[in-house]
């Protein structure tokens, strides 16, 4: 069962920053939470991920709220080849099991 | 070959057929997943492969038979499988330890079951 809440869908201009929200109340304290995305007919890729500090890489930006109860996903310069479904994902500490839930597809628009 | 590498890329089957999948990793890696993702819903996990011994499988029907021979290669032998199998099939990999094992997917194989 995905243990995260995101919209399903969203666009956001080219070049503008896209961010993208997630809600995952009942995480626990030793859960990370990560980001994939999933391009068209593609398998899904990593993004980022962390635990209760923000992160960032140079794909993207992780905010995590102070009670971590949800998170937001920036990627700071919206290019078309970033149009995919993103998965918010709270991994299970024990055992290698993600749960990727529906994600949001986002669509970066010209 | 780089990363992890899923073959055949398309496949199409009668439900009276086997075939296998193969999924291959050179990454080093000590753990291997198979995903299956319908249309329109969220990515299943199948089987999870940890240093060659399966410890996770999802109540997956036994229509749907892995084998992992050794850390690097993953099948999925599949035989009188249903027209609902059909679906895109991920193989993923990752490095198992204590903290973070981000998985590495292959670019799948799209199965269609007739």
């Amino acid at each position: 069962d995905a243990k995260t809440t995101q919209p399903p869908s969203m666009d956001c201009a080219e070049g503008r920053a896209a961010n993208l929200p997630c809600n995952h109340s009942t995480i626990s304290g030793n859960e990370y939470v990560y980001w994939y995305r999933q391009i068209h007919s593609q398998g899904p890729q990593y993004i980022i991920h962390g635990l209760k500090n923000n992160e960032t890489n140079e794909m993207a930006s992780l905010i995590i709220t102070e009670d971590r109860k949800s998170s937001t996903l920036i990627l700071p310069h919206a290019t078309l080849r970033d149009t995919a479904v993103y998965y918010c994902i709270v991994r299970v500490n024990t055992g290698n099991q993600f749960y990727f839930g529906t994600g949001t597809s986002l669509t970066v628009i010209p | 070959e780089t990363g992890v590498t899923q073959t055949p890329r398309h496949l199409v089957m009668g439900m009276t057929n086997k075939k296998s999948l193969k999924c291959e990793q050179h990454l080093g890696h000590n753990a291997m997943y198979w995903y299956k993702q319908s249309a329109k819903k969220p990515l299943e996990l199948m089987f999870v492969y940890s240093l060659e011994e399966r410890v996770e499988n999802n109540s997956v029907p036994s229509r749907f038979s892995p084998e992992c021979p050794n850390s690097s290669h993953l099948f999925l032998h599949l035989h009188t499988l249903q027209p609902e199998d059909s679906a895109l099939y991920l193989c993923a990999s990752s490095q198992e330890g204590w903290g973070i094992d981000e998985q590495f997917f292959g670019p799948g194989t799209r199965l269609t079951v007739l």
